[in-house]
């Protein structure tokens, strides 16, 4: 089925440690998306990337890594976990116009012990 | 730059009520908007979306949303609740072109028998 594809689903790190989420989508689109879910603050956006090769900071990079060598994928790093990064992270991708909407993957839920 | 308030993080109604939940934005330039329905425990799905044509927007499941400029709101109702519709909804908002997507702080949609 198209759609957006996160890999790992669940992971356990230890503070210090280093880390990259993937994300794939097989729509072809532009635009992908990293935003990360904490309870009573909503989706709070990373990173993002409006194509291939580029990439730009959201609200809350510090801690952050990303890169989008091909159009299909987007990874997120962490090069140094910390407890503060507990969290569920979500991928999402769409178009240039955003038109039609975006569509997101089933999320990561990372724990840093 | 665009941001998405939502009032009220909880929301509770009976089954067979209104149900009623606000969302206001801020955009230097005609805005898509959206709203996100999420399941405990599962992503994001698309329930509606305002891309500037017809200002009442109908979604999945009977809910719609009404675009207001004037009042800058973009609010989600659906006139009969049912126990299904119990989930966290998440307005968005983007500029369209080269722009980011940005959420509210959800609301967590409470439905009592």
């Amino acid at each position: 089925n198209a759609g957006v594809t996160q890999t790992p689903k669940f992971r356990v790190l230890k503070t210090g440690q280093s880390m990259t989420l993937l994300c794939a989508q097989d729509m072809n689109h532009e635009y992908m998306y990293w935003y990360r879910q904490d309870p009573g603050m909503g989706l709070r956006l990373i990173h993002y990337s409006v194509g291939e090769g580029t990439t730009a900071k959201g609200e809350v990079p510090d801690g952050y890594n990303v890169s989008r060598l091909k159009k299909q994928n987007f990874l997120l790093g962490l090069e140094s976990a910390a407890p503060s990064q507990t969290s569920v992270y979500f991928c999402a991708s769409g178009t240039q116009s955003g038109y039609y909407g975006y569509t997101f993957g089933s999320g990561t839920r990372l724990t840093v012990v | 730059a665009q941001s998405v308030t939502q009032l009220g993080s909880h929301v509770s109604v009976s089954e067979g009520a209104l149900v009623l939940l606000r969302c206001n934005y801020s955009s230097s330039v005609p805005p898509y908007l959206f709203w996100y329905v999420q399941y405990p425990n599962q992503g994001l799905q698309l329930l509606l979306k305002y891309t500037s044509a017809a200002t009442l927007v109908k979604g999945i499941n009977g809910f719609e949303a009404e675009f207001k400029k004037s009042e800058t709101s973009f609010h989600l109702t659906k006139p009969s609740a049912h126990m299904s519709d119990a989930a966290e909804y998440f307005c968005a908002v983007t500029p369209g072109q080269g722009g980011k997507l940005i959420f509210g702080q959800g609301t967590e949609l409470s439905v009592k028998p």
